[in-house]
């Protein structure tokens, strides 16, 4: 296992398409999470699931935003309907269930620029 | 979960130690001081936490005063690579939300 990956790592798309993100989590993580990086500023939450269950959403997930995780394993984060402000670093991290001894692994993040 | 303070950035010589502050005044009893960092381009990278004890690994180590109100991160020999942006964290273990925050943190920067 080499560890979170995300794809793509790069995405361009019009004002106003539907894009989708892909997190393949380390294997024997069952806590996935979201977040998006805007320049100069930390990571800010978006969304946490432990296994299939969403149980945590941000303020900041509006209704264009929507994350599924459907058996456990990988997930998918959907914009619909994009806006220039959407422009950020999407980053997705694991963790296994005993966290206070491992933290949280990241990916390297999908930058989302919107024309 | 408690707010930290943190400089925004800082200088170290390749080398030397970088110390790296954090001020977490309102810690709770429960709550873990975690240590991340971010080079450029990636996603952020777990270095340390520690409860009240002194922790050490292969990274870093970290110095938590009696208190609990201010926390040291120290990279005892830093290196170029080590230039990045350092964020401090204190979350509780087991509470109602798993989510770690993030605030500006410190950009380290080593200088050769």
């Amino acid at each position: 296992d080499t560890g979170v990956s995300q794809d793509p790592r790069h995405k361009i798309t019009k004002r106003g398409q539907n894009v989708t993100f892909r997190c393949d989590p380390i294997s024997e993580h069952n806590r996935l999470y979201w977040y998006r990086q805007t320049l100069g500023q930390g990571p800010e939450f978006l969304t946490y699931f432990q296994n299939e269950a969403q149980l945590e959403k941000s303020r900041l997930l509006s209704d264009r935003f929507s994350a599924e995780r459907p058996k456990g394993s990988f997930s998918t984060l959907e914009i619909q309907r994009t806006e220039q402000g959407d422009s950020a670093m999407y980053l997705c991290a694991s963790s296994p269930a005993n966290q206070r001894d491992y933290g949280y692994t990241f990916g390297s993040g999908t930058r989302l620029t919107v024309v | 979960d408690a707010k930290t303070t943190q400089p925004t950035s800082m200088d170290c010589a390749e080398g030397r130690a970088a110390n790296l502050p954090c001020n977490h005044s309102t810690i709770s009893g429960n709550e873990y001081v975690y240590w991340y960092r971010q080079i450029h381009s990636q996603g952020p990278q777990y270095i340390i936490h520690g409860l009240k004890n002194n922790e050490t690994n292969e990274m870093a180590s970290l110095i938590i005063t009696e208190d609990r109100k201010s926390s040291t991160l120290i990279l005892p020999h830093a290196t170029l690579r080590d230039t990045a942006v350092y964020y401090c964290i204190v979350r509780a273990y087991g509470g109602a939300t798993n989510k770690l925050i993030f605030g500006t943190g410190t950009l380290l920067a080593v200088q050769p």
